[in-house]
C-alpha cells in the first residue's frame, strides 16, 4: 500500500494562476480531508469529506475548492492563487471506528505563490 | 466550535530530562483527543490517542498522556528523553458527532533536546 500519496511535492505560482493539488489514497478510507501548515499556526482545516460526493467546509475555506467523486481522490484547486495561499499542503484519510480513530498524512506539498 | 491550546510554543530540555508538553482544549462534551509528532520536513505521524477508557494512555517512543476531564486538558510526558525526541508535537481534538473526519489542532509545541 502506497497510503497517501500527495502531488507536486513541490509548486511556485504567480500571483493568479490556479492549480489543484491532487491526493489519493488506497486504503479505501471514507473520510479524506486538507489542511495547511504556517509557521506558528499549526495545521488549519480547509475542507473535508465524509464519503464520495460529500463535502465540507472547514476552518479556512476560503480561496480553495473540492470535490470527492470517488472514494480514492479527493483535489484541492486553488481558484486565483494569492500570496497568502503560501504554505505546506497536508492531505490525510482515516476510517473511523471505536477503536481506531488515527489520521493518515501525505507528506505534504509545498506551495510558494510570488 | 472546539479549540485547542498547546500552552508552549518551545521547550528546551537537555538529553534524559523529563518533559511534559501541555495541551487544553476548550469544550465540555465528549471528544477525542490525539497527540502527533512532525518530524523536520516530514508530514505527521500519530503519537498516540484517547478515545476512551483509561484516561492514562500510552503511546509510541515511550510518551504517555493523561487525559483530564475535569481541567479539559490532555498534557504528553516522557520521563526521558533522546536527542532524537527533537521535534514539533501537535495535540489535536475531534468531538464525537465529526469523530473520524477531521481534526483541530493546536499551534505546536518545538521540543529541542540537547546533550
Amino acid at each position: 500500500n502506497a497510503g497517501v500519496t500527495q502531488t507536486p511535492k513541490f509548486q511556485v505560482l504567480k500571483t493568479g494562476q490556479s492549480m489543484t493539488l491532487q491526493c489519493a489514497q488506497d486504503m479505501n478510507h471514507e473520510y479524506m480531508s486538507w489542511y495547511r501548515q504556517d509557521p506558528g499556526m499549526g495545521l488549519r482545516l480547509i475542507h473535508y469529506s465524509v464519503g464520495a460526493g460529500i463535502t465540507d467546509q472547514g476552518e479556512v475555506p476560503n480561496g480553495y475548492n473540492v470535490s470527492r467523486s470517488t472514494t480514492e481522490d479527493f483535489p484541492l484547486r486553488l481558484l486565483s492563487a494569492a500570496p497568502s495561499q503560501t504554505s505546506v499542503y497536508f492531505c490525510a484519510s482515516s476510517y473511523w471506528d471505536a477503536n481506531t480513530g488515527e489520521l493518515f498524512f501525505g507528506e505534504g506539498s509545498r506551495l510558494t505563490v510570488l | 466550535a472546539q479549540s485547542v491550546t498547546q500552552l508552549d510554543s518551545q521547550v528546551p530540555v537537555f538529553e534524559e530530562a523529563p518533559v511534559e508538553l501541555r495541551c487544553n482544549y476548550s469544550s465540555s462534551v465528549s471528544v477525542y483527543l490525539f497527540w502527533y509528532v512532525q518530524y523536520p520536513n516530514q508530514g505527521l505521524q500519530l503519537l498516540l490517542k484517547y478515545l476512551s477508557g483509561s484516561t492514562l494512555v500510552k503511546g509510541i517512543n515511550g510518551f504517555e498522556a493523561e487525559f483530564n476531564k475535569s481541567q479539559t486538558s490532555f498534557h504528553l510526558r516522557k520521563p526521558s528523553v533522546h536527542i532524537s525526541d527533537t521535534a514539533e508535537y501537535f495535540c489535536a481534538v475531534s468531538d464525537r458527532e465529526q469523530a473520524g473526519t477531521a481534526l483541530i489542532f493546536g499551534k505546536g509545541t518545538t521540543l529541542s533536546v540537547s546533550s
